[in-house]
């Protein structure tokens, strides 16, 4: 199976400010990674799909970049509801893997 | 909006089967795209299980091939995981989600909300 790692583990930031979340593969995945939010009791959000398209309805604060075994996801202006858990997850090879998580927190 | 609930047990005792079901609305499963059980261990692990596709056949994670069961019932929309000998170690929130149909496809679009299933006597 594809290993992904993911970082940081925990980041704080506050509002209006940018962060970036790293996901690295074992081996190469092309571009095919996706990047999801996670909060308590609401369904997963996909942000980001094949790298870098934008999942409809997501906002253009998100933006994601990389390919082969390195990738970023990038939140601009961050808004108060962009605090969460974020994962990344490789959808170039069976079966389909995901990162540890990052968990975004307001400082 | 499609809309996806997952139910079931929320205990279940070492070595018994742990059942769950995923109901779907505002998509009719038979359509299109392929429908998998997630789950998230405690400490955040996410792992893939499987999905049955729109046209019924299945497709597992290879370690957990030997336990997992994924089925349909078309007539009322929903989809259904079976997990057998379960141990302390399958304590997880289990999700169903969709995912569109082919290789490289495999991101998921639409999610339940989760449903935490603990394993103890």
């Amino acid at each position: 199976d594809v290993q992904m790692t993911q970082s940081p583990s925990n980041l704080a930031a506050s509002p209006g400010e940018s962060v970036s979340i790293n996901c690295k593969a074992s081996k190469s995945i092309s571009k095919y990674l996706a990047w999801y939010q996670q909060k308590p009791g609401k369904a997963n959000k996909l942000l980001i799909y094949s790298g870098s398209t934008l999942q409809s309805g997501t906002p253009s604060r998100f933006s994601g970049s990389g390919s082969g075994t390195d990738f970023t996801l990038t939140i601009r202006n961050l808004e108060p509801e962009d605090f969460g858990l974020y994962y990344c997850q490789q959808h170039n090879e069976y079966p389909p893997t995901f990162g540890a998580g990052t968990k975004l927190e307001l400082k | 909006e499609i809309q996806l609930q997952e139910s079931g047990p929320g205990l279940v005792k070492p070595s018994q089967s742990l059942s769950l079901t995923c109901s779907v609305t505002g998509y009719t499963i038979t359509s299109g795209y392929d429908w998998s059980w997630i789950r998230k261990f405690p400490g955040n692990k996410m792992e893939w299980m499987g999905y049955i596709s729109n046209s019924g056949s299945t497709n597992y994670n290879p370690s957990l091939k030997i336990r997992i069961s994924i089925t349909r019932d078309t007539s009322k929309n929903q989809f259904f995981l079976q997990l057998n000998s379960v141990t302390t170690e399958d304590t997880a929130t289990y999700y169903c989600a969709r995912s569109p149909t082919g290789r490289r496809y495999w991101y998921f679009d639409f999610w339940g909300p989760g449903t935490m299933v603990t394993v103890s006597s």
